[in-house]
């Protein structure tokens, strides 16, 4: 199982803010070492959404932020729409594994 | 832009090998380390490794160290991953990425090839 934690689903209705949270630990987020986000829509390749804990690449909505503190970071999407409906994934480096590693994604639900 | 295209679906029988290319453009080939991650039926992302492009570096996952070989060839610009001794259990969807920073983000992916393990 992923050593990173994140609940496997959320759900909110159009234009509320729901927020992913990602647990880790002393070897992976709390070492300080950087956490990512991706969106995952069915059939497609996934997208980075947030880089370096709280960067956007271009072409993300500013809807989309993201934070980290000791062990844990969070995603953050506000005024959802139906076309957020996806998977997301955190994604952090562990050095007790040597390599990357996501965590085991959750399912957003648009209402 | 940015391109990553893959080689097309697989199906292989269990105890064989398969070879997954990745054909990139639009960027310094040398400047972006490639991760491989794959997604099982169901189930969630599973990074595999990541090749330098540098330099050839490898780190693989301790779960594929045995099984896997990600290289690379600058002329063609092409990122290869081949896993061994194929199993059930290796049924996915495989994709490459480009590497924001070296073991950092991924930053442009290709669609995804599947491989389907069945005897």
């Amino acid at each position: 199982q992923s050593v990173l934690t994140q609940p496997p689903s959320v759900s909110g209705a159009p234009g509320q803010r729901v927020t992913i949270s990602c647990t880790g630990s002393n070897s992976n987020i709390g070492a300080g070492y950087n956490v990512h986000w991706y969106q995952h829509l069915p059939g497609a390749a996934p997208k980075l959404l947030i880089y370096g804990n709280t960067n956007r690449p271009s072409g993300v909505p500013d809807r989309f932020t993201a934070s980290k503190s000791g062990t844990s970071a969070s995603l953050a999407i506000t005024g959802l729409q139906a076309e957020d409906e996806a998977d997301y994934y955190c994604q952090s480096y562990d050095s007790s594994l040597s390599g990357s590693l996501f965590g085991g994604g959750t399912k957003l639900t648009v209402l | 832009q940015v391109q990553l295209l893959q080689s097309g679906a697989e199906v292989e029988k269990p105890g064989a090998s398969v070879k997954v290319s990745c054909k990139t453009s639009g960027y310094s080939f040398s400047s972006h380390g490639i991760s491989w991650v794959r997604q099982a039926p169901g189930q969630g992302l599973e990074w595999m490794g990541r090749i330098s492009t540098h330099n050839d570096d490898t780190n693989y996952d301790l779960k594929f160290e045995h099984r896997v070989m990600m290289t690379v060839d600058t002329v063609t610009r092409t990122a290869y991953m081949e896993l061994r001794s194929l199993r059930s259990d290796d049924t996915a969807v495989y994709y490459c990425a480009t590497e924001g920073e070296e073991l950092e983000w991924l930053e442009h992916w290709g669609q995804g090839t599947l491989v389907t393990v069945t005897s």
